[in-house]
């Protein structure tokens, strides 16, 4: 049963198309993220979530929108894609009571 | 604002011997850090979190320190395997805030 799930795993679309990543986590947790890791492998964050309310936004373009159905779910929408948008995205949940993060295995994002 | 350095960058052993990661924080008022191993293509995963008011933690062969009034982490690895060959990642979380700042890795290599 895997903790934190990311669909897709690899995504290739063209410049300027709208695409979705989904996020799931069955730990229990009520704070998730997005993370974003650039071609140098340098991780940052980008949102994060709590209890279905947004609590970080990390100066992310408004083309990139998170939206949390409910508790389990943390999805990234990502509008008008651009070049610099490749990249891998982690989704990631953290306890409450230490913050102990928990990271998805990871959707590599490609755009041509 | 918060950075985290890892050095070294890259490390190449042979098999057996023990080792030394070390990390960096440029601001000492931490909740608590995290490491992190990061296998080529692969999320994140947890190996160790040490509270701010803990000096060491232990997992099977890894052992993690930490000196918050020097900024500093190490995390070292006993009778290194082939199969410990990955990135290790340091993160720092700010008391009160949500948000991990990740350092850049060091990249292990262990030689059969």
């Amino acid at each position: 049963d895997t903790a934190v799930s990311q669909t897709p795993k690899y995504l290739v679309t063209q410049m300027g198309n709208d695409k979705s990543i989904k996020c799931e986590q069955n730990l229990g947790h009520d704070t998730m993220y997005w993370y974003k890791q650039d071609s140098k492998k340098f991780l940052k964050i980008m949102f994060s979530y709590n209890n279905k309310e947004l609590i970080i936004n990390e100066t992310v373009p408004n083309r990139f929108s998170p939206k949390s159905p409910d508790k389990a779910h943390l999805n990234l929408h990502i509008n008008s894609l651009e070049l610099g948008d490749s990249a891998v995205y982690f989704c990631a949940t953290a306890d409450r009571r230490d913050n102990e993060q928990f990271f998805g295995p990871g959707t590599r994002l490609t755009v041509l | 604002k918060q950075e985290v350095t890892q050095i070294p960058a890259a490390l190449s052993v042979p098999e057996g011997e023990n080792l030394v990661l070390n990390c960096s924080f440029t601001d000492s008022a931490i909740y608590n850090l995290q490491w992190f191993r990061q296998d080529p293509g692969k999320g994140l995963t947890s190996l160790l979190l040490i509270q701010s008011s803990q000096r060491e933690q232990t997992s099977g062969r890894l052992n993690a320190s930490l000196d918050k009034s020097s900024g500093r982490s190490t995390l070292y690895i006993a009778a290194s395997q082939p199969g410990d060959s990955a990135t290790y990642l340091c993160a720092v979380i700010k008391g009160g805030s949500e948000k991990l700042v990740f350092g850049k890795g060091t990249k292990l290599t262990v030689n059969p």
